[in-house]
C-alpha cells in the first residue's frame, strides 16, 4: 500500500471549514483514498473514500487532486465533536488490511 | 447500522493469565480483525480472519492466538498475558464485496501488571 504524508496537528475555530491535507505521491492507479477517524478512547470511524473522482456524503467531502498524488478532506463546519485523530490511508480495495500511519490530531476550538 | 460490540472496555490481568477479548459483529461480515494500538506505533493488526474457522497472521501475533467458530464472533486470546501486552484492543469487521470500509469497535483498554 502506498505510503501517506499528513501534518501532525491543526487546529480550526468552531464553525468554520477544516481543511485536512494528505500527500500520497506514490499511489498507484488501482489505488483508494480512504479518510477515517479516531475521537479519544473510542475505536477509529470512517469517513469517507474514493479513487479519483471528488467525494461528498453526509460528514465530509473529499478532493482528489487530478494527478491523485494529494487529496483533502473537509469538514465544511467543525464542531467540537469533531476533535479527533485523522487518518488518510490509501489501499487496494481488494486488500485485507488498512494500515494507520500517525494521522492528523485536529483541534477544533470555541 | 453496523455494529461491532467488544465484551470489554477496561480490564485488569495479572501476568501469566490466560485472557479472552470477545468481539461481536451483527452484519453479516466475512471479514474480522484484531488490532493493538500503541502511542507512537499506530494501529498494528495482529491476527485476521476472512471465512468462519478460518485465520491469517497480521503483522504481530506473536503471544496471540485467535478463534472464529461463528461468522458473527471472533475472540483473541492471550495465552498467557504479559506485561508488554497492554495496549489498546481494537476488532472491526468488513464485507466481502465492492464496499470496502473497515468498521471498528469501542476498544477494549487491558492492563496487564
Amino acid at each position: 500500500d502506498a505510503k501517506t504524508t499528513q501534518p501532525p496537528s491543526m487546529d480550526c475555530a468552531e464553525g468554520r471549514a477544516a481543511n485536512l491535507p494528505c500527500n500520497h505521491s506514490t499511489i498507484s492507479g488501482n489505488e483508494y483514498v480512504y479518510w477515517y477517524r479516531q475521537i479519544h478512547s473510542q475505536g477509529p470511524q470512517y469517513i469517507i473514500h474514493g479513487l479519483k473522482n471528488n467525494e461528498t456524503n453526509e460528514m465530509a467531502s473529499l478532493i482528489i487532486t487530478e494527478d491523485r498524488k494529494s487529496s483533502t478532506l473537509i469538514l465544511p463546519h467543525a464542531t467540537l465533536r469533531d476533535t479527533a485523530v485523522y487518518y488518510c490511508i490509501v489501499r487496494y480495495n481488494y486488500g485485507q488490511n488498512f494500515v494507520f500511519g500517525p494521522g492528523t490530531r485536529l483541534s477544533v476550538l470555541p | 447500522d453496523v455494529k461491532v460490540t467488544q465484551s470489554s472496555r477496561y480490564l485488569v490481568k495479572r501476568t501469566g493469565e490466560k485472557v479472552f477479548l470477545e468481539c461481536v459483529q451483527d452484519m453479516d461480515h466475512e471479514n474480522m480483525f484484531w488490532y493493538r494500538q500503541d502511542p507512537g506505533l499506530g494501529l498494528r493488526l495482529i491476527y485476521f480472519s476472512y471465512d468462519v474457522k478460518m485465520k491469517e497472521k497480521g503483522d504481530i501475533p506473536e503471544g496471540y492466538s485467535v478463534s472464529r467458530e461463528k461468522k458473527e464472533r471472533f475472540s483473541l486470546i492471550l495465552e498467557s498475558a504479559s506485561t508488554n501486552q497492554t495496549s489498546m484492543y481494537l476488532c472491526a469487521s468488513r464485507a466481502q464485496g465492492i464496499y470496502y470500509e473497515q468498521y471498528f469497535g469501542p476498544g477494549t483498554r487491558l492492563t496487564v501488571t
